[in-house]
C-alpha cells in the first residue's frame, strides 16, 4: 500500500531556529512530491514540488530534498519566523496514479 | 501559475437538503480533477477522482450515491452532497493536475468550500 507519514505530528520552537520537518514515503517510483502550507481553516498554498529526478528545490527560507532510494524527503526551514506558524503537509504522486497521497502533516509553532 | 477556483467557499445548510460545489479550473484545462475532504485537524483524503465525460471513480468507503461527481467540462467539476447530514460537515477541496503524469505533471489546488450542516 502506497503511504505517507510525517514526523512529528506537532513542533513548537522559539523564533529564530531553524528547523527540519520529515517526510516519509513507502514506494519509491514516484513522479514527484509537494510540500504545502495550510492556514487553519484555508487552502493549501504549494511551497515546493520535487520531481522525482531531482535531489532537492529551494524557494526563500525554504529547502525541500528527496532521497527516493530511502523514501524520504525533508522541508528545512531557515530562520523560522512566527509568520511560519502553520500546518505543513507531504504529498507524493506515486507512478501509475495521477492522484497525491498526503501525510498527516505536521503542525508548526514558531514562538516569538 | 495555474488557479483553481471553488465556489461557495462557505455554504451552512439543513438535513436532507443537497448542496453542489463547484471546481473550477481558470487557465487552463483539465481532464481529471480530484476531490478531497478533510475533518478539523486532519489530513487530506480522497474521496473521488471526476473524469471530463465519464463516470468518476470513487475511493473505497466513499458513497457514490451520496456524493455526486459532474464533470461535464474541461474546466469544470461539481460534487453535490445529496442529503446532506451533520456528519457531512467537513472542508471539501478540489485539484486538478497539469500536464500528464510524469515529470510535467503538477497539481493545484482550489481554496477549499467549509460545508456546516445543521
Amino acid at each position: 500500500k502506497q503511504e505517507v507519514t510525517q514526523i512529528p505530528a506537532a513542533l513548537s520552537v522559539p523564533e529564530g531556529e531553524n528547523l527540519v520537518l520529515n517526510c516519509s514515503f513507502t514506494d519509491s517510483a514516484i513522479y514527484n512530491l509537494q510540500w504545502f502550507r495550510q492556514d487553519p481553516g484555508k487552502g493549501l498554498t504549494s511551497l515546493l514540488l520535487i520531481q522525482s529526478s531531482q535531489r532537492e528545490q529551494t524557494s526563500g527560507r525554504l529547502n525541500a530534498s528527496l532521497d527516493k532510494s530511502s523514501g524520504r524527503s525533508t522541508l528545512y526551514i531557515a530562520a523560522s519566523q512566527p509568520g511560519d506558524s502553520a500546518t505543513y503537509l507531504c504529498a507524493v504522486a506515486f507512478q501509475g496514479a495521477q492522484k497525491l497521497v498526503f501525510g498527516q502533516g505536521t503542525r508548526l509553532t514558531i514562538n516569538p | 501559475g495555474a488557479v483553481v477556483s471553488q465556489h461557495p467557499s462557505w455554504v451552512i445548510c439543513k438535513s436532507g437538503t443537497s448542496v453542489k460545489i463547484e471546481c473550477r479550473s481558470l487557465d487552463f484545462q483539465a481532464t481529471t480533477m480530484f476531490w478531497y475532504r478533510q475533518f478539523p485537524k486532519q489530513s487530506l483524503m480522497l474521496m473521488a477522482t471526476s473524469n471530463e465525460g465519464s463516470k468518476a471513480t470513487y475511493e473505497q468507503g466513499v458513497e457514490k450515491d451520496k456524493f455526486l461527481i459532474n464533470h461535464a467540462s474541461l474546466t469544470l467539476s461539481t460534487l453535490t452532497v445529496t442529503s446532506a447530514h451533520p456528519e457531512d460537515s467537513s472542508f471539501y477541496i478540489c485539484s486538478a493536475p497539469t500536464g500528464t503524469s510524469g515529470t510535467n505533471y503538477e497539481q493545484y489546488f482550489g481554496p477549499g468550500t467549509r460545508l456546516t450542516v445543521t
